[in-house]
């Protein structure tokens, strides 16, 4: 079993909202990821989480929020976004960033988030 | 600086004929590569990787991809492709076994005619 859930699928928030998205999995994986992906580009990396903590913030802006409350979940939490934040939020896990060898980042199927 | 290249952002094949979606790589030490391809509002789907070993690597849904040193390139290929082919297609590489980053290429679009 490689499946990485999300919830929710779509996601439509004000400006001033605060909202959450969940990321879970089961494949006893220690790391996981969070990327944006805006249409028709590559995904970008946001956070990693090695062992539940925070290993990678690639410089992403403070309203965006990760947490890691267990090896199985990881959340965003958003808070005063902006239109330019809509896009589709993925998230990865794999089996571990330190063991040195080519883990395979296995993929959601992403919440797509409207910014209005 | 370490990068991805996917030269042709759409190819267009017949299906039955054979494709090819180009990737060339810039890495300063052994690369991890990988393959993964992504449907309309879906998330990534793994097809395949290369750490070490065989050049020609076999991957899902009759996908391979043949690793190329000298030329650092990494080419997917299926010999006979189908309509459900369709789909974005994104080679990537993991530079070293010291970062965790995946650097993806900019993505091709396949699109495989009846």
């Amino acid at each position: 079993d490689t499946e990485v859930t999300q919830t929710p699928k779509h996601l439509v928030m004000g400006m001033t909202n605060k909202k959450s998205l969940k990321c879970e999995q089961h494949m006893g994986h220690r790391a996981m990821y969070w990327y944006k992906q805006k249409a028709k580009k590559p995904p970008e990396l946001m956070f990693v989480y090695s062992y539940e903590k925070l290993s990678i913030n690639e410089s992403v802006p403070s309203r965006f929020s990760p947490e890691c409350p267990n090896s199985s979940l990881l959340n965003l939490h958003l808070h005063a976004l902006q239109p330019e934040d809509s896009a589709l939020y993925l998230c990865a896990s794999s089996q571990s960033t330190q063991t040195g060898i080519g883990e395979t980042q296995y993929f959601g199927p992403g919440t797509r988030l409207l910014v209005l | 600086a370490q990068s991805v290249a996917q030269p042709e952002d759409q190819v267009n094949v017949a299906e039955g004929n054979p494709l090819t979606v180009k990737c060339t790589y810039s890495v300063s030490g052994n690369p991890y590569l990988f393959w993964y391809v992504q449907y309309p509002n879906r998330g990534l789907q793994f097809l395949l990787k290369y750490i070490t070993g065989d050049n020609l690597v076999k991957g899902s849904y009759g996908f391979e991809a043949e690793f190329n040193k000298s030329q650092t390139s990494f080419h997917l290929k299926k010999p006979s492709a189908l309509v459900s082919d369709s789909a974005l297609y994104f080679c990537a590489v993991r530079p070293s076994e010291d970062t965790d980053k995946l650097i993806f290429g900019t993505g091709t679009r396949l699109q495989v005619f009846p």
